[in-house]
């Protein structure tokens, strides 16, 4: 059965440093996202990518975030300078449709420590 | 803003019984949709079941179903017949129609007893 896979599994880093995680989501799905999992607090979204564009961001998602698909297999979330507070479970997600349409299918997460 | 509440942090169920977890949410959009997502140990999220708010008949998928009370709004989960594999977090999730946005509440960790 297809499935999103997410790289690494877990990664830890200095505060300042720059991050990539990465996310293979399903071949034939169209809408990719990110979301993060603070630990212990809810799922949140972060963004939503589609036509090689970003189509929906939260307030989470400042200059610091970037989402790119390099290579039309790939999809990567880079964080520029990392922050102790972006220590998170991040989790990749695609879909065939729009969200309300289509079922989002969930990678099993990166997990990002800040030191 | 649309805002999804979960008052149960933890629930348990004895195996083959009957468990309903509940959820409520407040938003002022009538086209909207609500998921039941569970994550296991193994951390992916899975989509349980789906509601669209336009429609009344409760959505029911095998042992899961749910009670859709939009007035009220309330949607809750019910799994019957309770299985060992059912353990996990279950997130309760709204997204209003047209956007990609999902959000989520905080969690109901269920275990199953045996």
């Amino acid at each position: 059965e297809p499935e999103v896979t997410q790289t690494p599994s877990h990664q830890v880093t200095q505060m300042g440093q720059e991050v990539i995680l990465r996310c293979v989501p399903i071949s034939n799905h169209l809408y990719f996202y990110w979301y993060r999992q603070i630990l212990g607090q809810k799922v949140e979204f972060l963004v939503s990518f589609y036509n090689n564009e970003i189509s929906e961001k939260s307030e989470i998602f400042d200059d610091q975030f970037s989402v790119e698909r390099p290579d039309g297999s790939n999809f990567t979330l880079k964080i520029r300078s990392t922050k102790l507070e972006d220590s998170a479970m991040y989790f990749c997600a695609s879909s065939v449709r729009t969200g309300s349409s289509g079922e989002l299918f969930f990678g099993e997460g990166s997990r990002l420590t800040v030191l | 803003a649309q805002t999804v509440t979960q008052s149960q942090p933890e629930m348990s169920v004895q195996e083959a019984e009957t468990v309903t977890l509940s959820c409520t949410y407040d938003t002022s959009e009538s086209d909207y949709y609500l998921f039941w997502y569970k994550q296991p140990p193994s951390r992916q999220m899975i989509l349980v079941i789906r509601q669209e708010a336009y429609k009344q008949q409760n959505a029911t998928e095998n042992r899961f179903s749910v009670n859709f009370q939009k007035a009220a709004k309330s949607f809750s989960l019910k799994i019957s017949d309770s299985q060992l594999g059912d353990a996990a977090m279950y997130f309760c999730a709204y997204l209003k129609g047209a956007t990609n946005k999902l959000i989520f509440g905080t969690g109901t960790l269920l275990a199953v007893q045996p």
